[in-house]
């Protein structure tokens, strides 16, 4: 079975500092990792993806994640919180073999100080 | 790329009706598609997976009657709330699943509530 923890429920940054929004996996089989943002009111929008290929992955407006097996890490950075990157960020999870169901993860609140 | 559209984005109803929301793949077909359930400030909830042609398979505690799915063609999946109560107020949110590995495409979700 598949889940994702993470690990802060809200995050606080000021802008132009450095955001970090952990998540941890347990999967059976080899994972796919993702994270996605979730603005008010809005849609989901995919972050960035990994999928067995660079343990370090670059994704939209800034962001990467590392893919960490040994730690069972795949937690999201981004160099200098901008005031729009305020919003719900979910880690999901999916197996790579099977259904491709999503397992979200609780989401983080991300809240950027001016 | 690709796009996923429900509809409709917000839905108001009264206790006892039933509401349909549709999910659409706008430019690639679709045989797995999935639906969530969002509470408010929750995370979101498997509800079911909605294949093509067959019947949907639905998770663990979601009640199959009350949440009818139909996936009749293969751009357009449908989730009709039957006899809603304020209960069943949420966000719900599609995906479609594309070609090739991992292709998961979200619409942009709706929002029901029952009064």
């Amino acid at each position: 079975a598949q889940s994702v923890t993470q690990l802060d429920s809200h995050v606080s940054v000021s802008e132009g500092t450095p955001v970090l929004l952990r998540c941890n996996y347990s999967s059976s089989y080899s994972p796919s990792l993702f994270w996605y943002v979730q603005h008010p009111n809005k849609g989901l929008q995919l972050l960035l993806k990994y999928t067995s290929a660079a343990t370090l992955v670059k994704g939209i407006n800034g962001f990467e994640a590392e893919f960490k097996k040994s730690e069972t890490s795949f937690h999201l950075t981004k160099p200098s919180a901008h005031m729009s990157d305020a919003a719900e960020y979910f880690c999901v999870v999916s197996s790579t073999s099977g259904t491709y169901k999503y397992i979200f993860g609780t989401g983080t609140r991300l809240k950027v100080l001016a | 790329g690709a796009v996923v559209s429900q509809h409709p984005s917000r839905v108001i109803c009264k206790s006892g009706t039933s509401v349909k929301i549709e999910c659409r793949s706008l430019d690639f077909q679709a045989t797995t598609m999935f639906w969530y359930r969002q509470f408010p400030k929750k995370s979101l909830m498997l509800m079911a997976t909605s294949n093509e042609g067959s019947k949907a398979t639905y998770e663990q505690g979601v009640e199959k009657d009350k949440f009818l799915i139909n996936h009749a063609s293969l751009t357009l999946s449908t989730l009709t709330v039957t006899s809603a109560h304020p209960e069943d107020s949420s966000f719900y949110i599609c995906s479609a699943r594309g070609a090739g590995p991992n292709t998961i495409y979200f619409g942009e979700g709706s929002w029901l509530t029952v009064v």
